[in-house]
C-alpha cells in the first residue's frame, strides 16, 4: 500500500508566524496534493504538483505557498499564519499511469494558530 | 456553492441495517466519482470508485451511478459498528490534472449495536 508520511503531526503556531508542513511519499508517485479539512467543509484542495520544482494552485491557495523540491517531498508553507488557518491538513499522492487514480492520504497534521 | 453535495449530513442505523448515502454533482462535466471513508482521527481512504453508469458491488458495499443526473449513491448492507465514519464523495474530470478531486462535505454514519 502507498505510504505517505507527514510532519509534524500536530503544531501550535502564533499568529503572524511562519509554519512549514512537510510531506514525504515513497511510492514513486508523480502527483502530490495538499488539502485542508474543517468541520463541515469536507476536504478542500490548496495546492498540487505533478512534477518536481513545479506547483499549481488549487481551489483555496490564498495565504499558502507550496514547494516540491523532489518527487518524494512536498511542503506547504504559511508565511504569516492566521487564526483562520487552524485546521487539519492532509497531504496525498497518486500515480500517473493507467487511468483515473486513487489518492493515498497521509495521516494529517493538526495545526492550531493562536 | 458546493459543487458536490451529499445527503444526509448524518445518518444513524442499527447494526445489521442498511445505510444509504447520496451524492450529486452540480458540475455537468465530471466523469468519475469516488467514495472515501474516514474514521475519526484518521485519514481518508478510498472505499469505492465508479466511472460508468450502473452498479458496482464489493462485499457489503454497493455503489450506483446515473451519469445523466450526475448522482451516485453508496449502500452498505449488514452495517457494522466499524462502519461508523465520515463518508466523503468526490468527483473529477478527465480534462483536469489527473486525480484532481472535488469533495463534498460528507455524511457522518453512526452504526449502533
Amino acid at each position: 500500500e502507498a505510504a505517505v508520511t507527514q510532519s509534524p503531526r500536530s503544531k501550535v503556531a502564533v499568529t503572524g508566524g511562519k509554519v512549514t508542513l512537510s510531506c514525504h511519499q515513497t511510492n514513486n508517485h508523480d502527483y502530490m496534493y495538499w488539502y485542508r479539512q474543517d468541520t463541515g467543509h469536507g476536504l478542500r484542495l490548496i495546492h498540487y504538483s505533478y512534477v518536481a520544482d513545479s506547483t499549481e494552485k488549487g481551489d483555496i491557495p490564498d495565504g499558502y505557498k507550496a514547494s516540491r523540491p523532489s518527487q518524494e517531498n512536498f511542503s506547504l508553507i504559511l508565511e504569516l499564519a492566521s487564526l483562520s488557518q487552524t485546521a487539519v491538513y492532509f497531504c496525498a499522492s497518486s500515480d500517473a499511469t493507467g487511468g483515473p487514480y486513487e489518492q493515498y492520504f497521509g495521516p494529517g497534521t493538526r495545526l492550531t494558530v493562536l | 456553492q458546493q459543487k458536490v453535495q451529499q445527503s444526509p449530513e448524518s445518518l444513524i442505523v442499527p447494526e445489521g441495517g442498511m445505510a444509504s448515502l447520496n451524492c450529486t454533482s452540480s458540475d455537468r462535466n465530471v466523469d468519475y466519482f469516488w467514495w472515501y471513508r474516514q474514521h475519526s482521527g484518521k485519514s481518508p481512504k478510498m472505499l469505492m470508485s465508479i466511472f460508468s453508469n450502473g452498479e458496482k458491488e464489493e462485499g457489503r458495499f454497493t455503489v450506483h451511478l446515473n451519469k445523466a443526473s450526475l448522482h451516485t449513491s453508496l449502500h452498505i448492507r449488514d452495517s457494522q459498528p466499524s462502519d461508523s465514519a465520515l463518508y466523503l464523495c468526490a468527483a473529477s474530470k478527465w480534462t483536469q490534472v489527473v486525480g484532481q478531486l472535488t469533495f463534498g462535505r460528507g455524511t457522518r454514519l453512526q452504526v449502533y449495536a
